[in-house]
């Protein structure tokens, strides 16, 4: 089954800092990954998602992250973080060549430090 | 509405009650689905819909886990004799088909604490 995994449950970032929270993925299929956000008391939005194509995504708000198969990594990246940014994220990839069935990894807490 | 709702917010239920949790889509969107999301995890797929067709309802937990969608736009999820393992935010998904370029949008969650 196709999995995705971040080591990092929290990271601290100073304001204006730059940011990269990791995400590995494994998968025996075609690879399809998405970062998720989810600020407090809301709903999970997507942030970016790769398809095919151009290894480098660039999503909202600033972030953007690049596909590896080599290193089945798909970090995300913001170069100067704000404190709108505080807010959980999760790297997922679907079980099948379609969205029906989502894996989420277990998602990295950003906080921001002002 | 614009986005996913869901309701009730927040559910408090004593063990072994029953509880329904509702799902309203984006309108026009076929595709609907359910996660549970337990504290400090990632969402888990429950199960989800194209239209009232109930496709795939691997990850529910227990036969105690219903979920029903019967004119293909409200959902609800009802869990009988809850136990305090069903504890979670329950999330609510949906989308406008079943493609890797259909995005899925998600409400607020229910929150349910089973005492």
């Amino acid at each position: 089954a196709q999995s995705v995994t971040q080591l990092d449950s929290q990271v601290p970032v100073f304001e204006e800092a730059p940011v990269e929270l990791r995400c590995n993925y494994s998968s025996s299929v075609s690879v399809y990954l998405f970062w998720y956000v989810q600020y407090p008391n809301q709903g999970l939005q997507l942030l970016l998602k790769y398809l095919s194509g151009s290894t480098l995504v660039k999503g909202i708000n600033g972030f953007e992250a690049e596909f590896n198969k080599s290193q089945t990594s798909f970090h995300l990246r913001k170069p100067s973080v704000h404190i709108s940014d505080t807010a959980e994220y999760f790297c997922a990839l679907p079980q099948r060549n379609g969205n029906e069935k989502l894996t989420f990894g277990t998602g990295t807490r950003l906080t921001i430090i002002p | 509405g614009a986005g996913v709702s869901q309701s009730p917010r927040y559910k408090v239920a004593k063990r072994g009650q029953d509880v329904a949790l509702r799902c309203d889509p984006i309108s026009g969107h076929v595709s609907l689905f359910w996660y549970q999301q337990a504290l400090g995890q990632g969402p888990e797929f429950l199960t989800y819909f194209q239209n009232e067709a109930q496709l795939d309802k691997s990850g529910l937990p227990s036969d105690r886990f219903f979920a029903e969608r019967p004119e293909g736009s409200v959902s609800t999820l009802k869990i009988q004799r809850t136990q305090q393992e069903d504890s979670a935010v329950y999330l609510c998904a949906s989308s406008r088909g079943l493609a890797i370029t259909d995005t899925q949008y998600f409400g607020p969650g229910t929150r349910l604490t089973v005492l």
